[in-house]
């Protein structure tokens, strides 16, 4: 079983849209957790970290629910500019930061 | 925040030959990752290199094939070597800042293909 698991997509979804995406991670020690975008050719960009108590950043909502070792990004009113893929990122060890990514999720908004 | 100048940003080179990819981190941070992402695939961390000590690589990476300097606390090469098409990806370096909620810093990336 990968460490960190997410559906790869691509949700295909019209502006407007609200989509959500999940991951899951194996480790029950994990301690940090992020969702990072990646347009296409360029390199990741921290989107927003994931807390406990859940958080907002305008349209981005995220969760995490460390009993089922699940994290969950949502968009609302999806933009055209959404359009990336979407990386679940966990910190697996304690101590330092090594950064484990999943595979990713596709987004793709139409007009 | 940490800027990173990652060079080449892309490269075509023969089988049987090496490349040394180079970054450069416009602030001192402890430690610095590699990772290498296939197409339509995660990142894979290779190794992590640490200023002053040997790097740490991760299982299916060995350093004779991915030799790593860190020669300072702002700078870090990784070469492939002896390079074959399967070795064809994109080469990222990363480092980390903050403590209690760190972010990862990635250069631009590296796109290698390998003929």
């Amino acid at each position: 079983r990968k460490e960190v698991e997410q559906d790869p997509g691509p949700f295909n979804v019209p502006e407007g849209a609200t989509v959500a995406f999940n991951c899951t991670y194996s480790n029950s020690a994990s301690q940090s957790f992020f969702w990072y975008r990646q347009d296409c050719r360029k390199e990741p960009k921290l989107l927003m970290s994931v807390y406990s108590s859940g958080n907002e950043d305008g349209r981005f909502t995220a969760q995490l629910n460390r009993a089922s070792q699940y994290i969950s990004l949502l968009i609302r009113d999806s933009k055209l500019s959404d359009s990336a893929t979407y990386l679940c990122v966990v910190n697996i060890s304690g101590g330092s930061y090594i950064p484990t990514f999943g595979r990713g999720t596709s987004l793709i908004v139409h007009p | 925040s940490a800027v990173i100048s990652q060079k080449p940003s892309r490269d075509i080179c023969q089988r049987g030959t090496s490349l040394t990819i180079q970054c450069q981190v416009d602030s001192q941070v402890t430690m610095m990752f590699w990772y290498r992402q296939q197409p339509g695939q995660s990142l894979t961390l290779i190794a992590t290199a640490n200023q002053g000590s040997e790097a740490t690589y991760e299982s299916g990476f060995v350093i004779d094939k991915f030799p790593i300097s860190r020669p300072n606390l702002t700078f870090s090469t990784l070469t492939v070597s002896n390079m074959s098409p399967e070795d064809s990806s994109i080469y990222l370096c990363s480092v980390e800042t903050g403590v209690k909620s760190p972010e990862a810093f990635f250069g631009q990336g590296t796109r290698l293909t390998v003929v």
